[in-house]
């Protein structure tokens, strides 16, 4: 199993400004993603965080606007750059177990952009 | 596209009844995986289910993977008020992986 400790819990943020999310795990993980979830819908691959390499982005996001950050392999920063509105969403890191493919959660950041 | 849709989308049920939520995808899955959120929390993994008509159960939950490798779903026997969640069902194309739609229970007491 991993623990998956993840800041802020949530936050208010004004337009045009930018929040960084930390994801920090308590153990070393190869596979590390950030989704998004938005209220009352499924949760949506943002990108894969690779350790020493850019991220994979799927699609749909771009780097410009959601850089990610994998120094080592247990953790990971997600940028949400330039807010709008439309960003108001649960933010959720996770990690995938190699042997089960079980993902574990964060907490989850919960994000409103006014 | 959405690849992996559920089915119903919201379901309240008395508290004792039964529930099965309905997971179906457009392409063929390597495995399925389920996992509940409660309201407020974040998805917990359940189960994973890998062989073509496998059946697996816990407890009152009992899961299903079509012959097919394209459906899948769960059924909850005799629904307690702890069952209250979103369930979702993720499906790995061997490509891409997609979380389901979501099924979301109420249940009644």
């Amino acid at each position: 199993s991993a623990v998956i400790s993840q800041k802020p819990s949530r936050d208010i943020c004004q337009r045009g400004t930018s929040l960084t999310i930390q994801c920090q795990v308590d153990s070393q993980v190869t596979m590390m993603f950030w989704y998004r979830q938005q209220p009352g819908q499924s949760l949506t691959l943002i990108a894969t965080a690779n350790q020493g390499s850019e991220a994979t982005y799927e699609s749909g996001f771009v780097i410009d606007k959601f850089p990610i950050s994998r120094p080592n392999l247990t953790f990971s920063t997600l940028t949400v750059s330039n807010m709008s509105p439309e960003d108001s969403s649960i933010y959720l890191c996770s990690v995938g177990m190699a042997n089960t493919g079980e993902l574990f959660f964060g907490e989850g950041s919960r994000l409103t952009v006014l | 596209g959405q690849q992996v849709m559920q089915i119903p989308q919201y379901q309240h049920v008395q508290e004792g009844e039964d529930f099965t939520t309905y997971c179906n995808s457009s392409t063929t899955l390597s495995n399925i995986q389920w996992y509940k959120q409660r309201p407020g929390g974040h998805p917990v993994f359940l189960i994973q289910l890998v062989k073509s008509g496998e059946v697996k159960k816990q407890k009152r939950l009992t899961f299903q993977f079509g012959e097919a490798k394209k459906n899948s779903s769960l059924h909850i026997t005799a629904t307690q008020t702890t069952d209250v969640g979103t369930y979702f069902c993720a499906g790995d194309t061997g490509n891409q992986f997609y979380f389901g739609t979501g099924t979301s229970l109420t249940v009644i007491p």
